[in-house]
């Protein structure tokens, strides 16, 4: 159980564009959930959390205009990473709460950008 | 505000021996902490947590931690190391809340030399 899943796996767009990254919580509920991003051969940064119905909470330094983060259910959030720069290219991870739960957090398999 | 400190970017070990990652953290609440691990182009693993119960805690693939209250601590050890072992490993912090992100530290590589 507890199954988080990322699409696409991997993404290669053009500068310019906009790309969307799902996060699934494949057999639990999540009230809440977060979006990391981790560079290579750094950890993973908190970029914002997200709460089912409500908009998302952002770090700072994040912003919101470009990263939108979009959570309309209790099993699914979207990342879409508007006018994507070479900059952006990173990978990008979320993770999930369980309804109910105080702190367990489920990660997805991550999503590896590429803007060229 | 919570922190954890990774001590040594890169540790490295023979094939046989003890694995020892140190982890600090920081936290003016009673905190909860994690060790997880990652292999190259893919997610987190969890091996292991602390969530106020046994101080010793046990995970996967040989692997344990003890929270050390007195000394902010949350060392990870192995006592004998595999090949396989040889990756990220983070540690990270989080509080008994609702909604309250993890804060990792930056990580250490492990490699395991034969």
């Amino acid at each position: 159980g507890a199954v988080v899943s990322q699409h696409p796996s991997w993404v290669i767009c053009k500068s310019g564009t906009s790309v969307k990254i799902e996060c699934r919580s494949l057999d639990f509920q999540a009230t809440t959930m977060f979006w990391y991003r981790q560079f290579p051969k750094q950890s993973l940064m908190l970029m914002a959390t997200s709460n089912e119905g409500s908009k998302a909470t952002y770090e700072q330094g994040v912003e919101k205009d470009k990263f939108l983060i979009n959570h309309a259910s209790l099993t699914l959030s979207t990342l879409t990473v508007t006018s994507a720069h070479p900059e952006d290219s990173s990978f990008y991870i979320c993770s999930a709460r369980e309804a109910g739960s105080s702190y367990e957090q489920y990660f997805g398999p991550g999503t590896r950008l590429t803007v060229t | 505000a919570q922190s954890v400190t990774q001590l040594g970017s890169h540790v490295s070990v023979s094939e046989g021996a003890l694995v020892l990652l140190r982890c600090n953290y920081s936290s003016s609440v009673p905190p909860y902490l994690f060790w997880y691990v990652q292999y190259p182009n893919q997610g987190l693993q969890l091996l292991l947590k602390y969530t106020s119960a046994a101080t010793l805690v046990k995970g996967i693939n040989g692997f344990e931690a003890e929270f050390k209250k007195s000394e902010t601590s949350f060392h990870l050890t192995k006592p004998s190391a595999h090949m396989s072992d040889a990756a990220e490993y983070f540690c990270a912090v989080t509080q008994y809340q609702a909604g309250t992100a993890l804060i990792f530290g930056k990580g250490t590589t492990l490699s395991v030399s034969s």
